[in-house]
């Protein structure tokens, strides 16, 4: 089956630091790779995605490159701020119809915590 | 931006009792939304799909009995966990498809606690 495995939390770090949050997963065929960033008190929300092996997907200075030969999908960034305190999941799906992006297929989640 | 809301964010009740959950997309509508359920620190995981005007599809494991869903409009999707149980305890969320199935919105999540 699909999966996706996080590394565990929480991470902590101070202003202006590297950020990596591991994420591997295990998928039948050829999924798409998103990572979700939850605020408090807030729903998921899309940060960044990938569709195909060897794309980037960034944004808010984030980024994450879908690498098919490890199977993997790291969270980067490289200066942190104290907004970026938040949970972070990586998630997949596979492409199978129209509505294939609402069946994700999560990780546990990392929560992030920066401090001035 | 699109968004969605669930009703109420956080509910307590006591066993045996039932406790409807509402997802509403505001500014758009949805012929398909999702409900997860997370336990802590654990990751999401998908329980079924609502489909407007048609049955909820069930994932494997999930009891269609326990978990009532009625996608009644074209903005509201309703899960009921009748005659709940402490281990029905979870963060519950449901999540909308945006214009073109190009991303999900996600609701708050609902906190249910049973006594």
């Amino acid at each position: 089956g699909n999966s996706v495995t996080q590394m565990e939390g929480p991470v902590t770090l101070s202003e202006e630091a590297f950020l990596t949050i591991n994420c591997t997963y295990t998928a039948t065929g050829y999924p798409s790779l998103f990572w979700y960033v939850q605020y408090p008190g807030e729903g998921l929300q899309l940060l960044l995605k990938a569709t195909k092996a060897d794309d980037k997907g960034s944004n808010k200075g984030f980024e994450a490159t879908y690498r098919k030969e490890t199977t993997s999908f790291h969270l980067e960034k490289g200066s942190v701020q104290v907004s970026d305190s938040a949970v972070y999941f990586c998630a997949l799906s596979l492409i199978a119809g129209g509505t294939s992006y609402g069946k994700l297929t999560f990780g546990q989640g990392t929560i992030l915590t920066v401090h001035p | 931006g699109a968004v969605v809301s669930q009703h109420p964010s956080r509910v307590i009740c006591k066993s045996g009792t039932s406790v409807k959950i509402e997802c509403r997309s505001l500014d758009f509508q949805a012929t398909t939304m999702f409900w997860y359920r997370q336990f802590p620190k654990q990751s999401l995981m998908l329980m079924a799909t609502s489909n407007e005007g048609s049955k909820a599809t069930y994932e494997q494991g999930v009891e269609k009995d326990k978990f009532l869903i009625n996608h009644a409009s074209l903005t509201l999707s309703t899960l009921t966990v009748t005659s709940a149980h402490p281990e029905d305890s979870s963060f519950y969320i449901c999540s909308a498809p945006g214009l073109a199935l190009k991303t999900q919105y996600f609701g708050p999540g609902t906190r249910l606690l049973v006594l």
